[in-house]
């Protein structure tokens, strides 16, 4: 089964400086989908970004970037010239391309809470 | 405009008492799936269905019921529920094209 940790519990950033997200995750398999997701007070689940593993290029969006490193099993998120809108619980997820039963389902990791400071 | 939504959004029961929360969505949408997130552990795959009639077990299925009548709808039953399902719940929608769409949230307490 896969797994997903995020070891930091929180994190925090002074606004308009960079701060970077921890994630790391256990599989065997090699084709997978690697996801950033966003969850504002509002308890809304946003995704910020999206990384697929076939493909060596890191994803960006806009202030958002990811480091995906395959062998390492690492793919962490930098966010860049950080806003107070960016304040907000970040979950890495994790999704197989195959089919089967874990076809759809997103293993998330425990969440990073992301302080910004004005 | 691409929506899917639960109901309640708030939710406070007594253990035992039978309860349901709906999930529907417009987009036609084969997969759809229920989560729930608790402090410490992200969110957990409860179950899912791959279409109508289909539906089967996640990581922490005990406790809960689901049902896929129609293509719309996905309710999620807790026929006896405990304190340890007091919990934030997200109903989820996924396009062939790998998009995932999340409902607003369901925050039950079971005392």
């Amino acid at each position: 089964a896969q797994t997903v940790t995020q070891s930091q519990p929180e994190m925090s950033v002074q606004e308009a400086e960079t701060v970077t997200l921890s994630c790391t995750y256990d599989t065997s398999e090699s084709d997978y989908y690697l996801f950033w997701y966003k969850q504002p007070p509002s308890r809304q689940m946003i995704l910020v970004i999206r990384q697929e593993a076939y493909k060596q290029q890191n994803a960006t969006e806009n202030r958002f970037s990811v480091n995906f490193q395959k062998a390492a099993k690492s793919f962490s998120l930098k966010i860049s010239d950080s806003q107070l809108g960016d304040a907000a619980m970040y979950f890495c997820a994790y999704r197989t391309r195959a089919g089967g039963t874990s076809y759809g389902k997103l293993t998330f990791g425990q969440g990073t809470i992301l302080t910004v400071h004005p | 405009e691409a929506q899917v939504t639960q109901n309640p959004r708030y939710l406070i029961t007594v253990t035992g008492k039978k309860l349901t929360v709906t999930c529907s969505q417009n987009m036609n949408h084969e997969y759809m799936s229920w989560y729930r997130q608790d402090p410490g552990l992200g969110l957990r795959q409860i179950y899912y269905s791959m279409n109508v009639e289909v539906t089967d077990k996640g990581d922490v299925p005990e406790g809960y019921k689901v049902s896929r009548k129609e293509k719309r709808n996905f309710p999620l039953i807790l026929e006896s529920p405990s304190p340890n399902q007091t919990s934030l719940y997200f109903c989820a929608t996924k396009h062939s094209t790998d998009t995932q769409y999340f409902g607003p949230g369901t925050r039950l307490t079971v005392l």
